[in-house]
């Protein structure tokens, strides 16, 4: 079965740092894999996404994420973390249905940017 | 990008009563939609697909005769909590693809539901 492993519940960082959080995978075919970030009581903002191609992908905020098939991830990194990336954030992959594909959430990363 | 809608954003009931969320594609036709919900500091579970003309799909554990699903159109899918209790209380999220073939879903703002 399809499923999204986020290891760290939570991860705190000095703004200016630079941040990774890891997103490890298991899917049968090839993934389509996600990143999106949810602000406290708010919806869904998608990062970025990799379908295929180049296996580094950019997304806005300056985020970026690596896929590498050989360890199933899909790190999210960022070089300079801003106070307004503290969030939650989700790494997901779709999942393909008869009706169409739906998408599995990671259960979720919670940053934290301290001054 | 493609634009999803919900309606209401937030919103308070009895319990007892029961609740309809609208999940709208705005300038697309969605033949199937997702509904997902979120516990606190939790992350999002998928609840149902609805399938526009047919039945929705539940994933195990969810309740049908709770969360009643209607698909009617192609660009319309409502969820109703009936009979809602405080354990309902949640944030109810939706989605919609492109198209069959799309892998990107397009998520609604979601909808804050509390039940007193």
């Amino acid at each position: 079965a399809q499923s999204v492993t986020q290891p760290d519940i939570h991860i705190t960082v000095s703004e200016g740092a630079s941040l990774e959080l890891r997103c490890n995978y298991s899917y049968g075919a090839t993934p389509y894999l996600f990143w999106y970030v949810q602000s406290p009581g708010q919806g869904l903002q998608l990062l970025l996404k990799y379908f295929s191609g180049d296996t580094l992908v950019q997304g806005i905020k300056g985020f970026e994420a690596e896929f590498k098939r050989s360890q199933s991830s899909f790190n999210l990194r960022k070089p300079s973390v801003h106070w307004s990336d503290a969030a939650e954030y989700f790494c997901a992959v779709g999942a393909g249905t008869t009706g169409g594909f739906k998408t599995i959430f990671g259960a979720g990363t919670r940053l934290f940017v301290k001054a | 990008g493609a634009v999803v809608s919900q309606h209401p954003s937030w919103v308070i009931c009895k319990s007892g009563t029961s609740v309809k969320i609208e999940c709208r594609s705005l300038d697309f036709q969605a033949t199937t939609m997702f509904w997902y919900r979120q516990f606190p500091k939790q992350s999002l579970m998928l609840m149902a697909t609805s399938n526009e003309g047919s039945k929705a799909t539940y994933e195990q554990g969810v309740e049908k005769d709770k969360f009643l699903i209607n698909h009617a159109s192609l660009t319309l899918s409502t969820l109703t909590v009936t009979s809602a209790h405080p354990e309902d209380s949640s944030f109810y999220i939706c989605s919609a693809n492109l198209g069959r073939l799309n892998t990107e879903a397009f998520f609604g703002q979601g909808t804050r539901l509390t039940v007193v």
